[in-house]
């Protein structure tokens, strides 16, 4: 139990084009969605937390008309990155929680997105 | 200021040489401490939650511990399959706050 699926798996695209990435819990309901950058050899960095229905809560210096959050469902959230440039490419990780706060994060295989 | 502190940044074992991982953390209301293993390219992967002091659990060859500072994710006779990094987060409100992570690397 407890899978997180995203979509793609990587993606190239050009300079000033815009990216959709999907996640997906498949066995659960996740009440509460998470995303996530990472850069080499670094940790993972909160950029938002979206909750169904509810706009997403952004992270203290990430451009919210940058990374457009949509969580439609409850097993489904979306990040765009809109007018990518070079400098978003980045291993970008969903995650899903079920329930209460105190419960455990699963995440996603993660997206490579690699801009020209 | 909420902070995770992983040590070591790299361990490397002969396999079956136990060691032991250190997370220590500061945060003002502690609701959780998760360890999660990730392998280079995908995402991490749950392995324990511990909410207070004293609490230990066991999967397989690993162990976790926690105390009021810190917690340990104890390795027992490793084996290559265990390289990965492994990463310490708490949850201090709705977020999780992670460290740098420990790359351990087992050879045979």
């Amino acid at each position: 139990g407890a899978v997180v699926s995203q979509h793609p798996s990587w993606v190239i695209c050009k300079s000033g084009t815009s990216v959709k990435i999907e996640c997906r819990s498949l066995d659960f309901q996740a009440t509460t969605m998470f995303w996530y950058r990472q850069f080499p050899k670094q940790s993972l960095m909160l950029m938002a937390t979206s909750n169904e229905g509810s706009k997403a809560t952004y992270e203290q210096g990430v451009e919210k008309d940058k990374f457009l959050i949509n969580h439609a469902s409850l097993t489904l959230s979306t990040l765009t990155v809109t007018s990518a440039h070079p400098e978003d490419s980045s291993f970008y990780i969903c995650s899903a929680r079920t329930g209460s706060a105190y419960n455990e994060q699963f995440f996603g295989p993660g997206t490579r997105l690699t801009v020209l | 200021e909420d902070q995770v502190t992983q040590s070591p940044e790299a361990l490397r074992l002969q396999e079956g040489e136990s060691s032991s991982l250190n997370c220590s953390y500061t945060v003002s209301g502690l609701r959780g401490l998760f360890w999660y293993r990730q392998d280079p390219g995908k995402g991490p992967e749950f392995l324990f939650t511990l909410y207070s002091a004293g609490e230990e659990k066991e999967k397989e060859r690993l162990k976790a511990t926690l105390t009021k500072k810190e917690s340990f994710l104890h390795i027992t006779a490793p084996k290559p399959e265990d390289s990965a990094t492994y990463l310490c987060a708490v949850q201090a409100g709705a977020a999780l706050i992670f460290g740098k992570g420990t790359t351990l690397s087992v050879s045979s």
